[in-house]
């Protein structure tokens, strides 16, 4: 089975700082990640995903994320975060060995204050 | 916009009835697949069509059930509606499965009464 943990449920940061939403998983695989962000009533929206290679991705509006093999870890990060990044931030695991739909975190609420 | 259409956007629906929820995927997309986004249960996966053929399935109940259609547009079918059923049921899609990102529609918010 496959599980993804993400361990807070809401991030506080001040705009301008850089940002970390963080997300570990479980497969028994190997993984393919994905994240994604959700704004109020609407549908989610893709941001980056690892699948293999390089370790650091590079995705939407200025966001990466890290992939550790040896943490089990593929937390989101900004270097610079925006007052507009505040929303719901979900990661995604699929084991890439298995025909089967994403298996979601719980999800962060991610604030930015000005 | 992320290409893929959802109707009706919002459905307000007894208990015990049936209702569908129809979708269309982002042109060149095979694969379908359903979701469930609820407060208590989070965003839970319930079914993958992949060029009319059932691919996967997740935490779909036996009173749920699927199909996609040659045009590839997909439509989930939810009987004997409960009170727990209320929730926000998505669709995306994806070129094929595996290493492709889904792209999601603006979902369905159903409510049973």
């Amino acid at each position: 089975a496959q599980s993804v943990a993400q361990p807070e449920d809401q991030v506080n940061v001040a705009e301008g700082n850089p940002l970390t939403v963080k997300c570990t998983y479980s497969v028994s695989g190997n993984p393919y990640l994905f994240w994604y962000v959700q704004y109020p009533n609407r549908g989610l929206q893709f941001l980056l995903k690892y699948i293999t290679g390089d370790n650091l991705v590079k995705g939407s509006y200025g966001f990466e994320a890290e992939f550790n093999k040896s943490q089990t870890s593929f937390h989101l990060k900004k270097p610079s975060a925006l007052v507009s990044d505040s929303a719901l931030y979900f990661c995604a695991v699929r084991d890439g060995s298995l025909a089967d739909g994403l298996t979601f975190g719980k999800g962060t609420h991610l604030i930015i204050q000005p | 916009d992320s290409g893929v259409t959802q109707t009706p956007k919002h459905l307000i629906t007894a208990t015990g009835q049936r209702v569908t929820l129809r979708c269309s995927p982002r042109s060149g997309d095979l694969s379908v697949y359903w979701y469930q986004q609820s407060l208590d249960q989070g965003l839970q996966f319930l079914i993958q069509y992949y060029n009319g053929e059932e691919r996967a399935k997740g935490n779909i109940l036996e009173r749920f059930s699927a199909q996609q259609f040659p045009d590839l547009h997909s439509e989930l079918n939810l009987s004997s509606l409960e009170l727990g059923d209320s929730a926000l049921y998505f669709c995306a899609s994806s070129v094929e499965g595996g290493n492709t990102e889904a792209f999601f529609g603006q979902g369905t918010r159903l409510t049973v009464v």
